[in-house]
């Protein structure tokens, strides 16, 4: 059974380029949420996508934006990249609202 | 206030020992709760869920306390494997999907 798995697992860009991230959620599993994580702090959550439709979203801005496919699985784009965007991403998916998410092993962007 | 607040650590104990986290949080609706282990550069994995009668799993027992809002983990008989961030996760529930983590409390068991 797998998990959720992410791609890539390392990235490098420059300021102002764009990224794609992609996630697989586990199987079974409909809801997918993405997460941002610095260095020495917890995950910040980005949106949560439910039935190809987000959800609900966090506190970022509409430089990062998502797509979830009919598959359930998800990508997460970020473009007019800052160095400030350099972090662990993380994608979660769970069978439903309000059970516990399971974590992809993420994708570190580093933005030189 | 910040939502969820965790002691960063690190906590630093010997083999054996007993040792507790406190987590807590500022929204007094929050529903769901949970406890996360996070090793070095790897992804948060899920520890336990936090019932309000309290919850025990092997040497992990975690607690909630709703009327002074914060969460606890209680690890006893620390192993070395122990050592890791432990991050607390509070969702409001009432509609609102987003989970707020603590920035974790960092948990080092040496020989």
């Amino acid at each position: 059974d797998a998990g959720v798995t992410q791609s890539p697992t390392h990235l490098i860009k420059t300021r102002g380029q764009q990224v794609t991230l992609r996630c697989s959620p586990k199987s079974g599993h409909d809801t997918v949420s993405w997460y941002q994580q610095a260095l020495g702090q917890g995950p910040q959550f980005i949106f949560q996508y439910y039935e190809e439709e987000e959800r609900q979203r966090g506190n970022f801005p509409d430089r990062f934006s998502g797509h979830q496919f009919p598959n359930y699985s998800s990508e997460l784009n970020v473009n007019a990249l800052l160095l400030g965007d350099s972090a662990l991403y993380l994608c979660a998916s769970s069978l439903a609202d309000g059970q516990p998410q399971h974590f992809g092993d993420g994708t570190r962007l580093s933005i030189l | 206030r910040k939502e969820v607040e965790q002691d960063p650590g690190p906590f630093n104990v010997p083999e054996g020992a007993t040792v507790a986290f406190n987590c807590t949080y500022s929204n007094s609706a929050s529903q769901s709760f949970f406890w996360y282990r996070q090793d070095c550069r790897k992804e948060p994995k899920l520890l336990m869920s936090v019932y309000s009668s309290g919850n025990e799993d092997g040497r992990f027992t975690a607690q909630l306390n709703r009327a002074s809002q914060y969460i606890s983990l209680l690890i006893r008989d620390s192993k070395l494997s122990d050592s890791a961030t432990y991050l607390c996760v509070v969702r409001p529930g009432g509609g609102s999907y987003i989970p707020t983590f603590g920035r974790g409390t960092s948990l080092i068991v040496h020989p």
